[in-house]
């Protein structure tokens, strides 16, 4: 199975900050990751396919790129609605395995 | 709009049974691959199981592969998983998912169910 490695697993960060969580794949995904955003008690959110490919209604301050193994998702500027956990997830293969998750807090 | 909507998650004794639901609405389900997607409290998300939009094709978990079993019915909408010798480490909610179209992740998913395997 392809195993997806997140890092950091906690970022520390204030409104109006860039960030980037970073993802690797154990092998070459091609372009297939997706980016999800979960806040407690929901289900989580897609915001990203296709590495670079923002989901419908999500705002452009999200970002993601990368290919093969490596993989960014940026916030240009972090709004407060922002704070979350975020997951990536490849869906090159049948298992669909997701990285262990980045909580984002506020600092 | 695009409804799923997850049921039947209780307590259960180690080794027992359960089965989980998830209610399709607002799309066309026998057009779409789908998913149950799980997370341990506190814990991250962990894929379980796929099914083909006709039912032709099933990936499981390693995890759960011979235990769990996944299933669908097209012409009332609905989406089954079938969890047997059930452990503690199962305990969990339990999403469903739909899958986009063409080749595209989990764009939709329901509110999830609960389960606990405890004696």
């Amino acid at each position: 199975d392809i195993q997806m490695t997140q890092s950091p697993s906690t970022l520390s960060a204030s409104v109006g900050d860039r960030v980037t969580i970073t993802c690797r794949a154990s092998q070459s995904i091609n372009i297939w990751l997706a980016w999800y955003q979960q806040k407690p008690g929901k289900a989580p959110k897609l915001l990203i396919s296709k590495a670079s490919s923002l989901e419908s209604g999500v705002p452009s301050r999200f970002s993601g790129s990368g290919s093969g193994t490596e993989f960014t998702l940026t916030i240009s500027s972090l709004q407060p609605d922002d704070f979350a956990t975020y997951y990536c997830q490849q869906y090159n293969s049948y298992s669909k395995t997701f990285g262990q998750g980045t909580k984002l807090e506020i600092k | 709009q695009v409804q799923l909507v997850e049921s039947g998650g209780d307590v259960v004794q180690p080794g027992g049974s359960l089965r989980l639901s998830c209610a399709a609405s607002g799309f066309t389900f026998s057009g779409y691959g789908m998913h149950w997607v799980r997370q341990a409290p506190g814990k991250g998300l962990e894929w379980v199981v796929f099914i083909r939009y006709d039912g032709s094709d099933k990936y499981y978990a390693d995890s759960v592969k011979g235990r769990f079993n996944i299933s669908r019915d097209n012409s009332n909408n609905t989406l089954s998983l079938q969890m047997n010798s059930l452990r503690a480490e199962d305990t969990a909610v339990y999403f469903c998912a739909k899958e986009g179209s063409s080749r595209q992740p989990f764009d939709f998913w329901g509110q999830g169910t609960l389960v606990t395997v405890s004696s």
